[in-house]
């Protein structure tokens, strides 16, 4: 879905190295969040940001840390990255409007490989 | 804390048959429950949404049930076709704001 954008899609790194993961949103949603997906685990929340002054933790948020530079663009950050943080990251969106559903949008997710 | 645990193996149907996928939960209900459809290299793709006072909902060949007795969810995929191939996601919400997901079953479904 191209409302939803990551950069980059792919990405290899070493060991104890600091790297960011960006999203983009055309939705004019106001909610955005970090997963990431590992074989036999399903998607797990990193964290989730309300708004731009709003940023929570969701239940694996060590060793991560989120930037909401705007409505639109929610970054993720691994300040030392280890082997273990090698998934799959997905940005999603929703609309706090939608009330009682929170249908969430997701990017076409970022595969991240750490050496 | 919660678990959820979707049909363990894969499944391979085909083509024609009804596809039925489990979503299982302990502890308490949720307030609602949703549907995601994911194929290989993208995101996952929002269904269907069924509330813990409905019984049953439907859209187009996908039928999802609730039972909040037995704690589980079926999804059914009837008339299947092989574009319905992909891996399908649970997930639960008991606030309005997070998600926690299954696993997920991948479906292959046989022309």
């Amino acid at each position: 879905d191209a409302d939803v954008t990551q950069t980059p899609r792919n990405r290899i790194t070493k060991t104890g190295k600091r790297i960011m993961l960006e999203c983009s949103q055309t939705k004019g949603h106001d909610r955005m969040y970090w997963y990431r997906q590992d074989p036999g685990l399903g998607l797990r929340l990193i964290y989730y940001s309300f708004d731009v002054k709003d940023i929570n933790k969701g239940e694996i948020s060590d060793g991560y840390s989120v930037s909401r530079q705007a409505q639109a663009k929610f970054s993720l950050s691994l300040e030392s990255a280890i082997p273990n943080q090698t998934a799959l990251y997905f940005c999603a969106t929703s609309d706090k409007a939608q009330r009682g559903t929170n249908e969430q949008f997701f990017g076409p997710g970022t595969r991240l490989t750490v050496l | 804390s919660q678990k959820i645990e979707q049909n363990s193996e894969a499944l391979n149907i085909q083509e024609g048959k009804t596809a039925t996928l489990t979503c299982n939960y302990t502890n308490y209900s949720p307030a609602y429950l949703q549907w995601y459809r994911q194929d290989p290299g993208r995101g996952p793709v929002f269904l269907l949404l069924i509330r813990e006072n409905e019984k049953e909902k439907r859209k187009e060949r996908l039928k999802v049930t609730f039972d909040t007795t037995l704690k589980q969810s079926l999804f059914h995929i009837t008339a299947s076709q092989p574009a319905d191939s992909a891996t399908y996601l649970c997930a639960l919400a008991w606030d309005d704001y997070k998600l926690s997901f299954g696993a997920g079953t991948t479906v292959t479904v046989r022309a």
